[in-house]
């Protein structure tokens, strides 16, 4: 089935663990996204990408690095979690106005 | 800047209609987004209205677009209890494709 995928679903981490969240879209979207859900905070912009090799930071970049190797993959690596980041990560690509959204990531870090 | 303003908490009974607001920052928006989001899932895309119109009407929903005071609303009439979720309002800016989205707004319905 066309569309993105998440992987992991969800996870736990302790605080100072690093890992990163996959993304993967086979739409051949030049443009993808990531961004974290708090409650009360609707939908907040992590980074994002407009092509392979270029990315850019949103509103809340801190703690958080991406990369974009290929079209398809847009990983987002935490590289030592923090009790704030615990929330819902959705990632997204787009060709032009048409957002597609992944299903999400609950993370923990405890 | 990027703020899209919206009411958090709304009830109403089933039957009714409900009605949810929001507002945006950007007049050069071209389009607008209302997203559904039930309990533990993910964003369904509801609707959207392209910037050049002001009324756009799909089933029951019925989004109105006010350019000159930036103010999008979203009517569901005939609420049922599935339209129980979050909804949020979502903007694409101008010069970079980027989607902002409204905190959401928590829509209840009563049996």
């Amino acid at each position: 089935n066309a569309g993105v995928t998440q992987t992991p679903k969800f996870q736990v981490l302790k605080t100072g663990q690093s890992m990163t969240l996959q993304c993967a879209q086979d739409m051949n979207h030049e443009y993808m996204s990531w961004y974290r859900q708090d409650p009360g905070m609707g939908l907040r912009l992590i980074h994002y990408s407009v092509g392979a090799g270029i990315t850019d930071q949103g509103e809340v970049p801190n703690g958080y690095n991406v990369s974009r190797s290929t079209t398809e993959d847009f990983p987002l690596r935490l590289l030592s979690a923090a009790p704030s980041q615990t929330s819902v990560y959705f990632c997204a690509s787009s060709y032009g106005a048409g957002y597609t959204f992944g299903s999400g990531t609950r993370l923990t870090v405890v | 800047g990027e703020d899209v303003e919206q009411s958090l908490f709304l009830s109403v009974r089933e039957g009714d209609s409900s009605v949810i607001n929001c507002t945006y920052t950007d007049s050069s928006s071209t389009y607008l987004y209302w997203y559904k989001q039930e309990p533990g899932a993910g964003l369904q895309l509801l609707t959207y209205i392209f910037s050049n119109m002001d009324m756009k009407q799909d089933q029951r929903l019925t989004v109105l677009l006010n350019k000159k005071d930036k103010h999008l609303s979203l009517r569901i009439a005939d609420t049922q209890t599935g339209d129980s979720a979050i909804y949020f309002c979502a903007e694409i800016l101008v010069g970079n494709n980027r989607l902002a989205f409204g905190k959401g707004n928590q829509v209840v319905v009563i049996p």
